[in-house]
């Protein structure tokens, strides 16, 4: 699996979007990026995953650079809520299906 | 609420003991993967089944088994209990095995929270 680099903690107003950034860049042609975040001990939550073209979805934006060798999370209105840690993963047919976790990025949202 | 459900959520029990983690999956998944979560370790896989059959091994202990049944539950037997081995035990589910077509989302259940004393 490629290794994945992230920041250990941001901040980010409420209200405001949070960018959160990952490094990939030994990521293979058909490995996927994937994002999720864990709450405080709560499973870990599916948040996107895309392969070249950038992702939208109601929880976020993924954008691939076109190299591919990096990625950002972006939640576009940051709320309380979306304090979490979050984990970039990079995944494909070499792995099988399991998905290997980092330490990730610990975002907190601030009032 | 992902739709992959385990039981029990929390658990007490004594070193040297032997405990079952149950997981049902997504309806229609068909893989099922198992994950530990230690404060020293964080999110470790151990073992994947797809429609019955093991199909990869991570770091899972010999002292620990699984296995999924023809309803697509599984089960997580954890035996010869430790103190190190307290932690939250997740399952997780997903439709493929490990053929990339779109990608293969994973979805995790809220884990099972074992204490060993």
């Amino acid at each position: 699996d490629a290794k994945t680099t992230q920041p250990t903690s941001m901040d980010c107003a409420e209200g405001r979007a949070a960018n959160l950034p990952c490094n990939h860049s030994t990521i293979s042609g058909n490995e996927y990026v994937y994002w999720y975040r864990q709450i405080h001990s709560q499973g870990p939550q599916y948040i996107i995953h895309g392969l070249k073209n950038n992702e939208t979805n109601e929880m976020a934006s993924l954008i691939i650079t076109e190299d591919r060798k990096s990625s950002t999370l972006i939640l576009p209105h940051a709320t309380l809520r979306d304090t979490a840690v979050y984990y970039c993963i990079v995944s494909g047919e070499t792995s099988g299906s399991r998905l290997t976790f980092g330490e990730g990025t610990q975002l907190t949202v601030n009032p | 609420d992902s739709g992959v459900t385990q039981t029990p959520k929390h658990l007490i029990t004594a070193t040297g003991q032997r405990v079952t983690l149950r997981c049902s999956p997504r309806s229609g998944d068909l893989s099922v993967y198992w994950y530990q979560q230690s404060l020293d370790q964080g999110l470790q896989f151990l073992i994947q089944y797809y429609n019955g059959e093991e199909r990869a091994k991570g770091n899972i202990l010999e002292r620990f088994s699984a296995q999924q049944f023809p309803d697509l539950h599984s089960e997580l037997n954890l035996s010869s209990l430790e103190l190190g081995d307290s932690a939250l035990y997740f399952c997780a589910s997903s439709v493929r095995d490990r053929y990339f077509l779109s990608g293969n989302t994973i979805y995790f259940g809220e884990g099972s929270w074992l204490t060993v004393v």
